[in-house]
């Protein structure tokens, strides 16, 4: 099984900063198979980045999504209050797996 | 738009099973896979496993081998997840999703584009 870790497991930022998640991999995954989520309480996931990079229909783009291999990683450009949330990264390129989360709070 | 509608809440004894039924509608069910994903109080999300309906076979995370059955009704475009002998750490709230992939029939395959649909989710409480 992938396992994946995201970090950091919480990051504390204004509006308007950029913020940075990590996304890694304990092996390769398949043809960048590598998607982004957001989730807000009470709320289902909302899937923001597939295939690594491709940002999902109707996803500001201030989300960009890069890596391949085992390291990945979310950016979000500068920060809007409906952003602040937790986010977790998925690989279905070898079965599915999800990483922990980070959250992203308002400092 | 595509919708999941999701079964309600259910409340169960430990040893019991429970099935949570994911009925699409507005758009095409037989084509996209399902997946069921659970979230524990206050944790992350786990993947249980998936069906593409069209093919009518289900993949299971290892952890979860031989205690989920997820089937898939084309005719009622609904999907159906049921989890067997439950203790209290399968307390959680279940998701279903569809994954927004493409599939190729002729060659029995399917490219995952990941979950751009999902259930409201239902709450499972098993408690003695």
């Amino acid at each position: 099984e992938i396992v994946l870790t995201q970090s950091p497991g919480t990051l504390s930022l204004s509006p308007g900063e950029r913020a940075t998640l990590s996304c890694r991999a304990s092996q390769s995954v398949s043809s960048s198979y590598l998607a982004w989520y957001q989730q807000k309480p009470g709320q289902a996931p909302r899937l923001l980045i597939y295939g690594a990079s491709s940002r999902a229909t109707g996803i500001p783009d201030r989300f960009s999504g890069s890596g391949s291999g085992t390291d990945f990683t979310l950016t979000i450009s500068r920060l809007e209050p409906e952003d602040f949330a937790v986010y977790y990264c998925q690989q279905y390129g070898s079965s599915q797996t999800f990483g922990q989360g980070t959250k992203v709070e308002i400092k | 738009q595509v919708q999941l509608v999701q079964s309600g809440a259910e409340v169960k004894k430990p040893g019991s099973s429970v099935k949570v039924s994911c009925k699409a509608s507005g758009g095409t069910f037989s084509s996209y896979a399902i997946s069921w994903v659970r979230q524990a109080p206050g944790q992350g999300l786990e993947w249980m496993g998936g069906i593409i309906p069209i093919f009518g076979t289900a993949n299971y995370a290892q952890k979860f081998q031989g205690r989920v059955t997820i089937t898939a009704d084309e005719s009622t475009s609904t999907a159906y997840m049921e989890l067997s002998s439950l203790r209290s750490e399968d307390t959680a709230v279940y998701y279903c999703a569809r994954d927004h992939g493409l599939v190729v029939v002729v060659a029995a395959l399917y490219y995952y584009y990941g979950m751009d649909v999902w259930g409201q989710g239902t709450t499972v409480t098993v408690s003695s």
